[in-house]
């Protein structure tokens, strides 16, 4: 069974760092690009990230662009969200996913994790 | 970046019901969107991407249409596991963006 369980979520104060994990299983996971996709209380989905099967190529929103770094470890079948300099809108549930086809520039999601949440507050 | 608008926000409707849900993007995507479902306290689920594919697994009574920059989710007869916020997404390129989001509600 495919899987996907985040890990790392907490509360930080404004300007802290937290990582976030992504630890994968029943897929060959250097094959497919993973994203990680966040949802502010009460409010839509944005994505974030994404990362190449082998980590070669990332992608940023704007919004975390220069704070946040992805990455992942194929030995351990994990993805990673490194946040750094945390606003108070940053504050939101993380979920990473994968995508359907093992391929580069596939741009939607099949499998989601359950979420892992971040607190920003003093 | 390409905006995604989805409308209505809401919409209150009965089971049985016929629903659509619309999703405009800001700028033409060609079929290079997706449609996800999510439910209270839970992950999005795919329904559908390139416009008008069902995902494995998902009740044939979901469908999509469109292209361009207009596109239409319908859900033929409304049952009660679909009450819940579909949320449309462009896959064309990078920086990814999801419209707005629209609540079915029991009426």
């Amino acid at each position: 069974e495919v899987q996907l369980v985040e890990s790392g979520g907490g509360l930080v104060q404004p300007g802290g760092s937290l990582r976030l994990s992504c630890a994968a299983s029943g897929f060959t996971f250097t094959n497919y690009v993973m994203y990680w996709v966040r949802q502010a209380p009460g409010k839509g989905l944005e994505w974030v990230s994404g990362i190449s099967g082998r980590g070669r190529s990332t992608f940023y929103a704007d919004s975390v662009k220069g704070r946040f770094t992805i990455s992942r470890d194929p030995s351990e079948n994990m993805l990673y969200l490194q946040m750094d300099s945390l606003r108070a809108e940053d504050a939101a549930v993380y979920y990473c996913a994968k995508t359907p086809i093992p391929t580069w520039g596939v741009t939607y999601m099949d499998v989601w994790g359950k979420g892992t949440t971040v607190t920003v507050s003093s | 970046d390409i905006q995604m608008t989805q409308s209505p926000s809401s919409v209150s409707a009965s089971v049985g019901d016929r629903v659509t849900v619309t999703c405009q993007a800001s700028h033409g995507i060609r079929t290079w969107l997706a449609w996800y479902q999510q439910k209270p306290g839970k992950a999005p689920k795919l329904l559908i991407y390139s416009a008008s594919s069902l995902q494995g697994g998902v009740p044939s009574r979901f469908s999509g249409s469109g292209s361009g920059t207009d596109f239409t989710l319908t859900i033929s007869s409304l049952q009660p596991e679909d009450f819940a916020t579909y949320y449309c997404q462009q896959t064309d390129s990078f920086p990814l963006t999801f419209g707005g989001g629209t609540k079915v509600e029991i009426k």
